[in-house]
């Protein structure tokens, strides 16, 4: 059973550098999330797709960009990688909004350097 | 204001005492819903459980237990009989119906790290 599968599962950028994470779900969910987490802080939601073709920012969306093309997919960008980007990216996805529950994928530990 | 409060960072205990995290949330909806999420070390975040809020029975599932209680905005997750296994950190949130279509989203509180002894 994939669930939500996103890679790299680790990666180290240089400050500056681009690069995107990837996530795919197969439970033929409309709605997709990225959420950061920073030691002590909970996660925050950077993202958010209700379905393909449509997506919105959340609570921390500057320096990220989103697209989803198909329901499966929801890459995540991160244009001219910043230290304050370091953390754990987690990649979500559940049937509709309200009430459903949110199922994430394993993680991205993401350093800027 | 936060919305989710999680009030204790850190929790230890010894193996097989019965600890209770606890959660305090904040809304003006009255449709609205309540999970509980945990975190083991190897950094997954798994369901535990989901609460709408027009039903306060408490819930039972094996040593977890759930406390819901609308009066005090309160949703607390006890673990009878803890195990070294339960250490972790637990996450409560809170999905809104809100305006403006909020209802996407859970607002996390910042997390419990439980750290169970043998």
């Amino acid at each position: 059973n994939a669930g939500v599968t996103q890679t790299p599962k680790f990666r180290i950028l240089k400050i500056g550098q681009s690069m995107t994470l990837q996530c795919t779900q197969d439970m033929n969910h409309n709605y997709m999330y990225w959420y950061r987490q920073d030691p002590g802080m909970g996660l925050k939601l950077i993202y958010y797709s209700v379905g393909a073709g449509i997506t919105d920012k959340g609570e921390v969306p500057n320096g990220y960009n989103v697209s989803r093309s198909t329901t499966e997919d929801f890459p995540l960008r991160l244009e001219l990688a910043a230290p304050s980007q370091t953390s754990v990216y987690f990649c979500a996805s559940s049937y509709q909004g309200l009430g459903n529950t949110i199922y994430f994928g394993e993680g991205s530990w993401l350093t800027v350097v | 204001a936060q919305k989710v409060t999680q009030a204790q960072t850190e929790i230890s205990v010894v193996e097989k005492e019965d600890v209770t995290l606890d959660c305090v949330y904040e809304t003006r909806d009255t449709t609205y819903y309540l999970f509980w999420y945990k975190q083991p070390p190897s950094g997954e975040l798994v369901f535990l459980i989901r609460r709408n809020s027009f039903d306060e029975q408490n819930e039972i599932s094996g040593r977890y237990s759930w406390n819901f209680q609308k009066s005090t905005s309160s949703f607390n997750f006890t673990i009878t009989a803890s195990q070294v296994v339960d250490s972790a950190v637990y996450f409560c949130a809170l999905s809104e119906e809100g305006s403006g279509g909020s209802n996407y989203k859970l607002t996390f509180g910042k997390g419990t790290l439980l750290t169970v002894n043998p």
